[in-house]
């Protein structure tokens, strides 16, 4: 069973990159999609396989996956990026959807 | 464009039966995998179970033996049925559209809705 292993927390400045991992055994062989929560809101998916970025979400967003790490990177943070991430997997040997550990973003 | 809205008691007694329902308006069920995805207060997101529109469904291993996923397709409706409740099981719920694949992602969720489980 999978278990996608994500930083409790990352702490930015305004204008740098924040980049965020999940990690697993073997995740590059698996599409990962991201998703933004800030609180008291439901998550927003914000990467998709991989690396597409839905309508409306800025190209500040933008995602990788290989080996046994996936990484969500933000560039040019804005304080309005701060919020929880969380990545997500379908795991195919057990048929059933998986999300990682989740990471705070802080924008100092 | 698809908007999802869940409803449901925001109160249910131990060892009883939580049953929430996700109505779907401004889109059909038809041709898509629905799931409902829990999150206990200030913790993380866990997927409950999927189910497809023709009534395929998956669930997660450590919940299978007490939830049900349906799908009323004349009601544009998904139903969540989880027995035997107990406090860990206290979480917002929240429902969310997959796609046409069952490794789609979950887009668009729907608002979410407080589940307190208290004697």
């Amino acid at each position: 069973s999978y278990v996608l292993t994500q930083p409790p927390s990352v702490s930015v400045a305004p204008g740098k990159t924040a980049r965020i991992t999940c990690g697993e055994n073997n995740i590059g062989t698996k599409t990962v999609h991201w998703y933004q929560q800030k609180p008291g809101q439901a998550p927003v998916l914000v990467i998709y396989y991989d690396t597409d970025r839905p309508s409306g979400i800025p190209e500040r967003f933008s995602g990788s996956n290989s080996g046994d790490t996936a990484t969500l990177t933000i560039s040019r943070v804005e304080a309005g990026d701060e919020a929880d991430y969380y990545c997500q997997v379908w795991d195919s040997s057990s048929n059933h959807g998986v999300f990682g550990t989740g990471t705070k973003v802080t924008v100092l | 464009q698809v908007q999802l809205q869940e409803s449901g008691p925001g109160l249910v007694k131990t060892s009883e039966t939580l049953s929430l329902t996700c109505t779907v308006s401004g889109g059909s069920i038809n041709g898509y995998y629905w799931s409902w995805i829990r999150q206990p207060p200030g913790k993380g997101l866990e997927w409950i179970g999927s189910i497809y529109f023709t009534g395929s469904s998956n669930y997660n291993p450590s919940l299978k033996s007490r939830v049900i996923v349906s799908v009323d397709m004349s009601q544009n409706q998904i139903s969540l049925s989880l027995t035997s409740v107990t406090a860990a099981d206290t979480a917002v719920y929240y429902c969310a559209r997959d796609g046409p694949h069952y490794y789609d992602p979950f887009d668009p969720w729907g608002q979410g809705t407080l589940v307190t489980v208290s004697s």
